[in-house]
């Protein structure tokens, strides 16, 4: 099992640029959720999935970002224009709808 | 909303002391709790859960009680060590299945 799998690990962009990041679930996990980690608000869930349907996206901060799971072993996290505020840790997460969600090493997201 | 609380950090102790880490939680019907740790530069693992009223959840010596009286799930280690330093993480589970996160306690053992 390699666990959930997400890329880049670090992104370096710059503002206005798009932004995507991605995500591999663990093979049988139904759900999917999108995390951000920033030192001021701590953990805050953005979007997850359940069978690849989105179920709650009203943590998505703003339009700029969206996200999409095509199929069940991919997701996409998109953030267009970044803007510097925009940098964090955004972390990738699956389950089954009972157990406990497994999380990926995150991206590191640094907007200038 | 459903919510989580816990004690703010950072908690600095030294090797061998007593451990506890207060979570309450808020939330409607039966959720279930976790507690995820955190290790520099790494993603969050899971500690331990319990999911239902009175389990206890255990695990590497870490231990917390499911008390939907008092609603709380604080986390507790007899003997801590310089190793389990890390930023600790209580979360509900609700019947909606959203995974809501405390907002983070950082613990540092000190030789």
């Amino acid at each position: 099992d390699a666990g959930v799998i997400q890329s880049p690990r670090h992104e370096v962009t710059e503002m206005g640029q798009e932004v995507t990041l991605r995500c591999k679930p663990i093979s049988g996990h139904n759900s999917l959720f999108w995390y951000r980690q920033t030192m001021m608000r701590g953990l805050e869930l953005l979007i997850y999935f359940n069978n690849n349907v989105p179920i709650d996206d009203s943590g998505m901060p703003e339009d700029r970002f969206s996200a999409k799971m095509p199929n069940a072993s991919f997701s996409t996290l998109k953030i267009q224009p970044s803007e510097p505020r925009d940098s964090a840790v955004y972390f990738c997460a699956s389950s089954t709808w009972t157990s406990p969600l497994h999380f990926g090493n995150g991206t590191r997201l640094t907007v200038t | 909303g459903d919510s989580v609380t816990q004690m703010e950090g950072p908690v600095t102790l030294s090797e061998e002391a007593f451990l506890t880490i207060n979570c309450t939680y808020t939330a409607t019907g039966y959720p279930s709790l976790f507690w995820y740790v955190q290790y520099p530069g790494e993603g969050l693992q899971l500690l331990l859960k319990a999911t239902k009223a009175d389990d206890k959840g255990s695990n590497k010596g870490f231990e917390a009680t499911y008390r939907k009286e008092t609603t709380s799930f604080h986390l507790e280690k007899g003997s801590v060590q310089v190793s389990d330093s890390a930023v600790y993480f209580c979360a509900l589970r609700n019947q909606g299945g959203k995974l809501i996160f405390g907002q983070g306690t950082e613990l540092s053992v000190k030789p």
